[in-house]
């Protein structure tokens, strides 16, 4: 099946620095990329939609200028976490979605980022 | 606005019974619907979906959903539980295709007894 990578799996980092996260799209065009946030035992929230070239759409209640989003091409999007807190800590998972070919019709999701601010 | 219920939050089986994972949606245009499947400390992985045509539809796995529309369901089932299938499932449903956000119901963990 189609595959979505994410970078770094796991990161460990103080309190106060920022983290970045890839997501990276291998066998397709992601037109549209998407991520969301998962706490334990619980369901994945979307934080926001990216299309390529263009500014991420954020859901009600998220910082866009703490959870920095860029999509600059078919195959990459980034989120950094900018002045990490310990509330941040979760589990990431970005999606992708694409227009044409086997991301037409779905979203294939990312293995997930976990997220550790000590 | 979409949203999607999934009663309880475990299902315990015996291996080789009957697996039933219940999802309720709402949706205020003909919905895409999905179930997904994640294992610990990894991403989702796709069961099934249902797009449009058949609404009797199989996935990965031995895995199968009914769409019914008059029941707003698309409950997912499994002729006989493997140890394999002990998972955590999630129903979600979206307005169109790969380009529109998905929304996810809050999971059902799935057990299965030796």
């Amino acid at each position: 099946g189609a595959v979505v990578s994410q970078h770094p799996s796991w990161v460990i980092c103080k309190s106060g620095t920022s983290v970045k996260i890839e997501c990276r799209s291998l066998d397709f065009q992601a037109t549209t990329m998407f991520w969301y946030r998962q706490f334990p035992k619980q369901s994945l929230m979307l934080m926001a939609t990216s299309n390529e070239g263009s500014k991420a759409t954020y859901e009600q209640g998220v910082e866009k200028d703490k959870f920095l989003i860029n999509h600059a091409s078919l195959t990459l999007s980034t989120l950094t976490v900018t002045s990490a807190h310990p509330e941040d800590s979760s589990f990431y998972i970005c999606s992708a979605g694409g227009t044409s070919g086997r991301g037409r019709e779905t979203q294939y999701f990312g293995p997930g980022t976990r997220l550790l601010v000590l | 606005a979409q949203s999607v219920t999934q009663l309880g939050s475990h299902v315990s089986v015996s291996e080789g019974a009957l697996v039933l994972l219940r999802c309720n949606y709402s949706s205020s245009v003909p919905p895409y619907l999905f179930w997904y499947v994640q294992y610990p400390n990894q991403g989702l992985q796709l069961l099934l979906k249902y797009t449009t045509g058949a609404t009797l539809v199989k996935g990965i796995n031995g895995f199968e959903a009914e769409f019914k529309k008059s029941e707003t369901s698309f409950h997912l089932t499994k002729p006989s539980a493997h140890m394999s299938d002990a998972a955590e499932y999630f129903c979600a449903v979206s307005e169109s295709g790969a380009n529109s956000k998905l929304t996810f119901g809050k999971g059902i963990t799935l057990s299965v007894r030796p």
